[in-house]
């Protein structure tokens, strides 16, 4: 099965650094890629997701970029602000039903103003 | 539209008891998945339904089923709790099954087992 691995699982910036999360999977026949965000008590929200047919998006100062060669894919955040302090979670998945998403275990980030 | 819910939001149990968890989708979307969140093992899956059948199941034991109403609400159930139950459990729902769909999570009803 699929294995996802993600790296750092903590990672302490000062407000306006940039932050980068990196995910490493397993699976190439993976070719979608979410990134959620969980804020201390609260659920999962996606904040971005990615498809294996291109090889970065971006959406406000949150981008992800993806290396299917590599098998691997980051979340970029940019002038980070306290409020952007959670976890956040990379997940993969491949197309057919048998498939299951499978997560990483989650970055804790800190950003200190 | 109103998010996923997720009935109880606390819980807390002793170990050999059983207990049933609900979760509401978003009106309209169709599948629901279920997880289990905790500090080790991060966000497992546990299984996924569509139209009242469970399509996928994670690697789980048995003591973990599931059921989904033709109204698309589900509820999971574990029996026999065990110490290592103790976890947020979250569920998702999406339009439509499958991994590659957006998913979007309830609260969680986060399971104390004593």
């Amino acid at each position: 099965g699929e294995n996802v691995e993600q790296h750092p699982s903590t990672l302490s910036v000062q407000e306006g650094d940039s932050a980068v999360i990196k995910c490493t999977y397993s699976d190439s026949a993976s070719n979608y890629f979410p990134w959620y965000k969980q804020e201390l008590g609260k659920r999962p929200q996606l904040i971005i997701d990615i498809r294996s047919n291109v090889g970065e998006k971006k959406d406000q100062r949150i981008a992800v970029t993806l290396n299917k060669t590599a098998k691997h894919f980051s979340l970029h955040i940019t002038e980070t602000q306290p409020e952007d302090s959670a976890v956040y979670f990379c997940a993969a998945s491949a197309p057919g039903g048998s498939y299951i998403p499978t997560f990483g275990r989650g970055t804790s980030l800190i950003v200190h103003p | 539209k109103a998010g996923v819910t997720q009935t109880p939001r606390y819980l807390i149990k002793t170990r050999g008891q059983q207990v049933t968890l609900s979760c509401s989708p978003i009106s309209g979307h169709r599948s629901v998945s279920w997880y289990q969140q905790t500090p080790g093992q991060g966000l497992q899956f546990l299984f996924e339904y569509f139209s009242e059948t469970q399509r996928n199941k994670g690697n789980f034991p048995g003591r973990f089923s599931g059921r989904q109403f033709s109204n698309s609400r589900s509820e999971m159930n574990v029996s026999t709790l065990e110490l290592g139950d103790s976890a947020l459990y979250l569920c998702a729902s999406s339009v439509r099954p499958g991994a590659q769909e957006t998913q979007y999570f309830g609260p969680g009803t986060r399971l104390l087992v004593l």
